[in-house]
């Protein structure tokens, strides 16, 4: 079945590194890839999606490229900041109707 | 701003009580909404997707009678926890999507049982 592996976190950078958070994933048909961040204590926010290979979602400084030759879809950011620390999750969708997620990863980034 | 809101954000009930959570797409008709359930350090767990004027579909594992999901309007999904143990104790999250193929998530409830 479908599903979606990404780096086990936490991921502890200082302020202005560069961040990859790795993630593949395993589909049977064409499905669409997307990075959800969750702050502390709050819902999940869509961050990005892309919906076709190689296809490029980016947004607040974060980009993924979806790479089908390889089924990975790593979010990077090249300098972070302390409000990115938060808990990042890779999902994708075969349809509208369900999502896979991983298990998600933790980022601290510090001053 | 919010497309899905979700309420309560935080409840504390006593073991044996039921606890209802709403969920309501707030600019768009929901035929569809999904209750997930998120476990400390671990994923989101689909636990069943809300048919609007029909019955949830429940994924393997998820008790139907242990939560009650009732999706009466285009806007409007209820999850009650029936007879909550502390073992309920987690933070469930609900979505919703439009066409555009994403999906838009409620704040969370986080649900603690004494």
């Amino acid at each position: 079945g479908d599903s979606v592996t990404q780096m086990e976190g936490p991921v502890t950078l200082s302020e202005e590194a560069c961040l990859t958070i790795n993630c593949t994933y395993t589909a049977t048909g064409y499905p669409s890839l997307f990075w959800y961040v969750q702050y502390p204590g709050e819902g999940l926010q869509l961050l990005l999606k892309a919906t076709k290979a190689d296809d490029k979602g980016s947004n607040k400084g974060f980009e993924a490229t979806y790479r089908k030759e390889t089924t990975s879809f790593h979010l990077e950011k090249g300098s972070v900041q302390v409000s990115d620390s938060a808990v990042y999750f890779c999902a994708l969708s075969d349809d509208f109707n369900k999502f896979y997620f991983g298990s998600g990863t933790k980022l601290n980034v510090k001053p | 701003g919010a497309v899905v809101s979700q309420h309560p954000s935080r409840v504390i009930c006593k073991s044996g009580t039921s606890v209802k959570i709403e969920c309501r797409s707030l600019d768009f008709q929901a035929t569809t909404m999904f209750w997930y359930r998120q476990f400390p350090k671990k994923s989101l767990m689909l636990m069943a997707t809300s048919n609007e004027g029909s019955k949830a579909t429940y994924e393997q594992g998820v008790e139907k009678d242990k939560f009650l999901i009732n999706h009466a309007s285009l806007t409007l999904s209820t999850l009650t926890v029936t007879s909550a143990h502390p073992e309920d104790s987690s933070f469930y999250i609900c979505g919703s999507g439009r066409t555009s193929g994403e999906l838009f998530f409620g704040e969370g409830s986080r649900l603690t049982v004494l």
